[in-house]
């Protein structure tokens, strides 16, 4: 497996339901990302990781909760969500969160529908 | 408030002409910019970038134009083929302040007519 893998493609679940999204990267990278791309809108960040370390939580509902368990795998927990959660959710990876002018490799992405 | 901005959500062009993409942001110290090309269920991919010390960057048939004064950026494509038909994004950093926090535009879909 080479870059950025994300699983599963697909998700459906109910509100109540818990479940979670799964992301691994293969490039040696130390930080690691969650995107959100909702219908019409631009992808909005939504956690960071640097070194295994939270570094940014752009004001997300606590119904997503991130893991980080070492650089190469990332997890998004999901619980109580709404059907406005719906969305794409990428996962991506960058060398350092820090430095600037990196580029970041981005995975599949989840699409997530919350029934 | 949206701090980069794609005005055009589609655009459609003939194979072998030219295609331009354009961008916005309003955020000054915004010093690193990005495009990013997206297929459909695949993730998006990195095409170009330019630093704010130059006003041009050129790979193959992609050109980045930088405007500071005018907070503007645009992607060329030339010439334009069916397999550049995607959604396109622009992103921007302020990397000296944030790192690799990467703020997009919402995206242009091109389409390549043959």
């Amino acid at each position: 497996e080479t870059g950025v893998t994300q699983t599963p493609r697909h998700l459906v679940m109910g509100m109540t339901n818990k479940k979670s999204l799964k992301c691994e990267q293969h490039l040696g990278h130390n930080a690691m990302y969650w995107y959100k791309q909702s219908a019409k809108k631009p992808l909005e960040l939504m956690f960071v990781y640097n070194f295994k370390e939270q570094t940014e939580n752009n004001s997300v509902p606590s119904r997503f909760s991130p893991e980080c368990p070492n650089s190469s795998h990332l997890f998004l927990h999901l619980h109580t969500l709404q059907p406005e959660d719906s969305a794409l959710y990428l996962c991506a990876s960058s060398q350092d969160s820090r430095a600037g002018a990196n580029v970041l490799t981005f995975g599949a992405g989840s699409r997530l529908t919350v029934l | 408030d949206q701090q980069v901005k794609q005005n055009s959500p589609s655009l459609s062009v003939q194979e072998g002409r030219i295609s331009i993409l354009n961008c916005d942001y309003t955020n000054s110290m915004f010093d690193y910019f990005l495009w990013y090309k997206k297929y459909p269920a695949e993730g998006p991919t990195f095409l170009i970038s330019i630093s704010s010390i130059k006003d041009k960057n050129e790979d193959g048939r992609f050109t980045v134009f930088l405007n500071k004064s005018a907070k503007h950026l645009s992607l060329h494509i030339v010439p334009s083929q069916p397999g550049d038909s995607a959604v396109y994004f622009c992103a921007a950093s302020d990397s000296y302040n944030a790192g690799n926090m990467l703020t997009f535009g919402g995206g242009t879909r091109l389409m390549v007519k043959p």
